[in-house]
């Protein structure tokens, strides 16, 4: 079956960094493009990021929110996705998805989806 | 960034009812757009994708039209478990752009 699980969540002051990881199984990982969703409390959902799959070499997008700040990376060996958040702001709270994007043709499909992971920055 | 504009914002029906949920996108998206559904508490469901794609083991009652710049989420036949909120999300282009949702709640 196909899982992934986010862990990393957490408080964090402003300024300050925390890194999400999204363990998956039961998929060839390096064959699918994966990217992270989030949605802040009683909020609608924002796309944060993007990382193509081994073919086109794990290239990555960014939205404009969090370009600059955080970076979407993957350990292949792992079969992990990360997060790295730096320069964290009290806008930056939220749950945070990852999710599988399961087409082969040129519109995406989320099919599948972590369950989240909460973030929360606070002095 | 492509403007996603959903209507409405929230919508009462009864069980059986026929519930149409429209999304407008700021330019041609040709049909990169999915909808999704999500429960409190839980993480977004796909419903459709390619605008009018059933995902596998979503049921017939949800169906999806529209290109270009304008989109349909039906649901033929209004079901309890159906109450939820329900977004759509452009896929064109970067960066990916969602609608602000659509809150359907059981009368």
């Amino acid at each position: 079956d196909v899982q992934l699980v986010e862990s990393g969540g957490g408080l964090v002051q402003p300024g300050g960094s925390l890194r999400l990881s999204c363990a998956v199984s039961g998929f060839p990982f390096s064959d699918h493009h994966m990217d992270w969703f989030r949605q802040a409390p009683g909020k609608g959902l924002e796309w944060i990021g993007r990382s193509r799959n081994k073919a086109l070499s794990h290239t990555t997008q960014y939205a404009a929110s969090v370009k600059g700040r955080f970076t979407v990376s993957r350990g292949e060996s792992e079969n992990s996705l990360y997060l790295q958040m730096n320069s964290l702001k009290t806008e930056d709270t939220a749950t945070y998805f990852c999710a599988r994007d399961g087409s082969v043709g040129p519109t995406s499909k989320f099919d599948f989806w972590g369950q989240g992971t909460l973030v929360t920055v606070s002095s | 960034a492509i403007q996603m504009t959903q209507s409405p914002s929230s919508l009462s029906a009864s069980v059986g009812d026929r519930v149409t949920i429209t999304c407008r996108a700021s330019q041609d998206i040709r049909s990169d757009l999915g909808w999704y559904q999500q429960k409190p508490g839980r993480a977004p469901k796909l419903l459709i994708y390619a605008a009018s794609t059933l995902q596998s083991g979503v049921p017939s009652r949800f169906s999806g039209a529209g290109s270009g710049t304008d989109f349909t989420l039906t649901i033929s036949s209004l079901q309890p478990e159906d109450s939820a909120t329900y977004y759509c999300l452009q896929d064109d282009n970067y960066p990916l752009t969602f609608g602000g949702g659509t809150k359907v709640e059981i009368k």
